[in-house]
């Protein structure tokens, strides 16, 4: 069965403390990892897709890298406005997309 | 519309009533997904249409969930009957093609009491 784990389930950091998000799938037939931000009351907001691994992707204070069973996303120097969750999906060949349970972060100002 | 468009927004129902939520996609976007999302969880997939088509409905919970998409763009999903357990925030998006990224609607928030 494919699953895709997200650690950790929440993450509390002081604004400028870089730290990286894990996600972990277990796919047969990857088509491409997705990563979203997702803010209270919203859908989710579109942030990367990578497709290989050793593939790396970046915006602004993140930047997400994908290996053979897991993608990290990491936040350089985050500010308050970065608080969101982050959910991490997979897309599968022949299949719809497979969400994490996300992870919740919380920048202090 | 620049982007994904569900309605109503919110949506409070009687247990035991049915209720259509509607979800239009990004113009020429093929595939369309529906999605079902609780409190702290991430998204639970439901169905997917690729055009008018439900390539995959494996997601959805039992046969009181439907959904349509007759014409390949706007779909409709269709709760009958509807129960407590049924409340969450249901959530729909489009994509290009296979394989691209899918971009999400705000969501329908379906209150069942």
């Amino acid at each position: 069965e494919d699953q895709v784990t997200q650690s950790p389930e929440a993450l509390r950091l002081q604004e400028g403390e870089s730290s990286s998000l894990n996600c972990s799938y277990t796919v047969s037939g990857l088509r491409g990892l997705f990563w979203y931000r997702q803010d209270p009351g919203k859908g989710p907001e579109f942030l990367f897709t990578l497709y290989s691994a050793g593939e790396e992707k970046e915006k602004e204070r993140l930047k997400a890298t994908l290996t053979k069973k897991e993608s990290f996303l990491h936040i350089t120097a985050p500010k308050p406005e970065d608080s969101a969750t982050y959910l991490c999906a997979v897309h599968v060949y022949g299949q719809n997309f497979v969400f994490g349970p996300g992870t919740r972060l919380s920048v202090l100002p | 519309g620049a982007g994904v468009s569900q309605t109503p927004s919110n949506k409070v129902t009687e247990k035991g009533k049915y209720v259509e939520l509607r979800c239009d996609p990004i113009s020429g976007h093929t595939a369309l997904y529906w999605y079902r999302q609780s409190l702290g969880q991430g998204p639970e997939f439901l169905i997917y249409f690729q055009g008018t088509g439900a390539a995959d409905d494996s997601g959805l919970p039992n046969d009181r969930f439907f959904a349509v998409r007759p014409e390949g763009s706007v779909s409709t999903l269709k709760i009958q009957r509807t129960e407590r357990g049924d409340s969450a925030v249901y959530l729909c998006a489009s994509s290009s093609g296979i394989g691209t990224e899918a971009f999400f609607g705000q969501g329908t928030r379906l209150t069942v009491v």
